[in-house]
């Protein structure tokens, strides 16, 4: 089965900072690669993805991230963190083993904005 | 409008009840999910329906039961609540069952059982 794991339940930058929120994915096929944001009491909203065609993939609000199949890695960074970024980030990865297709999920990053 | 609506938002009943949520998308998605948030805010998946036919079962207790009436709705009914059921359970549609486009999902219902 497809997984992903995500270094760092907690993540602390400055405002203007860079943001970078760690994903390592194991997967024994191509993967389709996900990350959502989820603001308080909020769902999940997808900010960017990854299905097998530019390795760098733009998102909304100024974020990307970058398909590296030698480190097996899919990282999400932001140049300049604003306070509006706070919130938890969740790394997907689509799993279809086992008939059918689902999201699997990393553990979560939250991430603190501080003046 | 709504992409994916869910209700009730909040739900908090006592143990032993049966309770349901009703999720809608209006996508015109012929997949939709259910994932539960638990307090460490893990996601994982339910269950998800393709066209209205089960296609995902993962592991999940026999009180909990989906219904899918037709392709753009998704209800979860739980019989016999007990305190682990307590979390936030999310809706989601896609496009078609193997999705590169990635799922949305609903705002979620915060369920407590006390």
């Amino acid at each position: 089965a497809q997984s992903v794991t995500q270094l760092g339940s907690h993540v602390s930058v400055s405002e203007g900072a860079l943001v970078l929120l760690r994903c390592n994915y194991s997967s024994s096929v191509p993967p389709y690669l996900f990350w959502y944001v989820q603001y308080p009491n909020q769902g999940l909203q997808l900010l960017l993805k990854y299905t097998s065609a530019a390795t760098l993939v733009k998102g909304i609000n100024g974020f990307e991230a970058e398909f590296k199949k030698s480190e097996t890695s899919f990282h999400l960074t932001k140049p300049s963190a604003h306070m509006s970024d706070a919130a938890e980030y969740f790394c997907a990865v689509s799993d279809e083993t086992g008939g059918g297709n689902k999201l699997t999920f990393g553990t979560g990053t939250q991430l603190k904005v501080e003046l | 409008d709504t992409a994916v609506s869910q209700t009730p938002k909040y739900l908090v009943t006592q143990m032993g009840n049966d309770k349901s949520i009703k999720c809608e998308q209006n996508l015109g998605h012929d997949t939709m999910y259910w994932y539960k948030q638990d307090s460490k805010k893990f996601l994982k998946i339910m269950f998800s329906y393709n066209n209205k036919e089960l296609i995902i079962n993962e592991t999940v207790p026999n009180r909990f039961s989906p219904k899918s009436p037709d392709k753009a709705h998704l209800n979860l009914h739980i019989n016999s609540l007990e305190l682990g059921d307590s979390a936030v359970y999310f809706c989601a549609s896609s496009p078609v069952l193997r999705s590169s486009g990635g799922y949305t999902f609903g705002s979620g219902t915060r369920l407590t059982v006390v």
